[in-house]
């Protein structure tokens, strides 16, 4: 069965602490994206990577880093310099080239306290 | 940089009443638009898309959109909604000849009264 695989659904941390939220795909992807979700503001492009060993950052980058040492993997590290952590975080993925056709995951849902 | 905007946030129906959902992008060239849903407990999932061509789109479901260059609209409809349209829906926009970036509107939140 394909598709990408985001775990866990649910995490809880400490203020302080940095985390980081898997996210796995057996699509064949090239191309791999993490978003933000927050009630009203929609979601917003962490970072993307189009190949492996390399990524972008997207509009919200600070307080985050990633790494793409596998086609299927795209971990993304959530860091103590984040301001405000607590979201729901979603991860997909596309053909390269076909940035529009995203695959997403079913996300996790990140509470820092 | 392209942005877009969805100004309705949450839009309550009754089943059976037609639907339009707002949709208005910003960007200086030439653009893919889509609409994106997100079903109750489900992964977002393209709903349409529109490249070039027609600028009335047909998606899953009975949904359309129409393309209007000179609003910089693309405004999702249904003529008849159902209790399971219930969902979020975010517009998206990505420029044509670009980055590989896709931008999402805030989202509108639809609720459909049985």
């Amino acid at each position: 069965d394909g598709g990408i695989t985001q775990s866990p659904k649910y995490l809880f941390r400490k203020e302080g602490q940095n985390v980081t939220l898997s996210c796995e795909q057996n699509l064949n992807h090239d191309a791999m994206y993490w978003y933000r979700q927050d009630p009203g503001q929609g979601l917003r492009l962490i970072y993307y990577s189009q190949i492996v060993n390399d990524f972008q950052k997207g509009d919200i980058a600070e307080g985050y880093s990633v790494s793409r040492e596998k086609k299927e993997s795209f971990p993304l590290t959530v860091t103590s310099a984040q301001k405000n952590p607590t979201a729901f975080y979603l991860c997909a993925s596309s053909l390269q080239g076909k940035p529009y056709e995203q695959y997403f995951g079913p996300g996790t849902r990140l509470t820092v306290t | 940089a392209q942005s877009v905007s969805q100004h309705n946030h949450h839009v309550i129906l009754s089943e059976a009443a037609s639907l339009e959902l707002g949709c208005n992008y910003s960007y200086g060239g030439t653009v893919n638009l889509f609409w994106y849903v997100q079903y109750p407990g489900q992964h977002l999932q393209l709903l349409l898309k529109y490249f070039s061509g027609d600028p009335l789109v047909k998606g899953i479901k009975g949904f359309e959109a129409e393309f209007i260059k000179s609003k910089f609209s693309f405004n999702l409809r249904k003529p008849s909604v159902q209790w399971s349209d219930t969902a979020e829906y975010f517009c998206a926009v990505n420029a044509r000849f670009g980055n590989e970036k896709l931008t999402f509107g805030t989202g509108t939140r639809l609720t459909i009264i049985p």
